[in-house]
């Protein structure tokens, strides 16, 4: 069971212009959410977060915005650059139980055109 | 800052026989770690809790005797696939935190396991 979902395995955007990855959740509880930057035959790192209790968390060029009622949470990078390109992993877990789950999405790979 | 070491990053093996994947914690202290465990296109899932000192916390729908972790020391753990198939063919990956905090989880490089 998909408790968390990234929709487009992947995506391209061109150099200057803003990427947008989305990421939908099932489970309610969840209430902390994190993105994961990954390159190849690298382990994911740890990228932006956002708790349940915001809607928006923003650090430079990374911005993601949480919708609860839709569940739903999107990562916007601007501007996009080619360092960039990677496979973005959305994550979601439960702060009050120690988070010591991620629940991991199957990932989006951004390719950014220079 | 942090490192997490996985060895090895790439392994070929016959049906049947046994693989090892070393997790290490190269400057800090980990008295726990995290397996992982992704198929083609589909997510990071993870196997098992791995303690220092005491037996894993496998995840449900993961088989213990087939899947043995192995937490001796504060800086490694390590995972083996017994009598391993092809369908176990997948990529490992482990994860060490460093501090109580949900940013201090830090991820090894994975281990791409083939099984022939």
């Amino acid at each position: 069971d998909q408790q968390v979902k990234q929709n487009s395995p992947s995506l391209s955007v061109q150099e200057g212009r803003i990427s947008i990855l989305n990421c939908d959740y099932t489970n309610s509880m969840f209430d902390y959410f994190l993105w994961y930057k990954k390159y190849p035959a690298e382990g994911p790192t740890f990228l932006i977060s956002i708790s349940s209790i915001k809607d928006k968390n923003e650090d430079g060029r990374f911005t993601v915005f949480l919708n609860k009622s839709a569940k739903h949470l999107s990562l916007h990078i601007v501007p996009s650059q080619p360092g960039d390109s990677a496979v973005y992993f959305c994550a979601a877990t439960i702060f009050q139980t120690g988070a010591n789950n991620l629940f991991f999405g199957t990932g989006t790979r951004l390719t950014v055109i220079p | 800052g942090a490192v997490v070491s996985q060895h090895p990053s790439w392994v070929i093996c016959k049906s049947g026989t046994s693989v090892k994947i070393e997790c290490r914690s190269l400057d800090f202290q980990a008295t726990t770690m995290f397996w992982y465990r992704q198929f083609p296109k589909q997510s990071l899932m993870l196997m098992a809790t791995s303690n220092e000192g005491s037996k894993a916390t496998y995840e449900q729908g993961v088989e213990k005797d087939k899947f043995l972790i192995n937490h001796a020391s504060l800086t490694l753990s390590t995972l083996t696939v017994t009598s391993a198939h092809p369908e176990d063919s997948s990529f490992y990956i482990c994860s060490a935190r460093t501090g109580t905090g949900i940013f201090s989880l830090h991820f090894g490089n994975g281990t791409r396991l083939t099984v022939t």
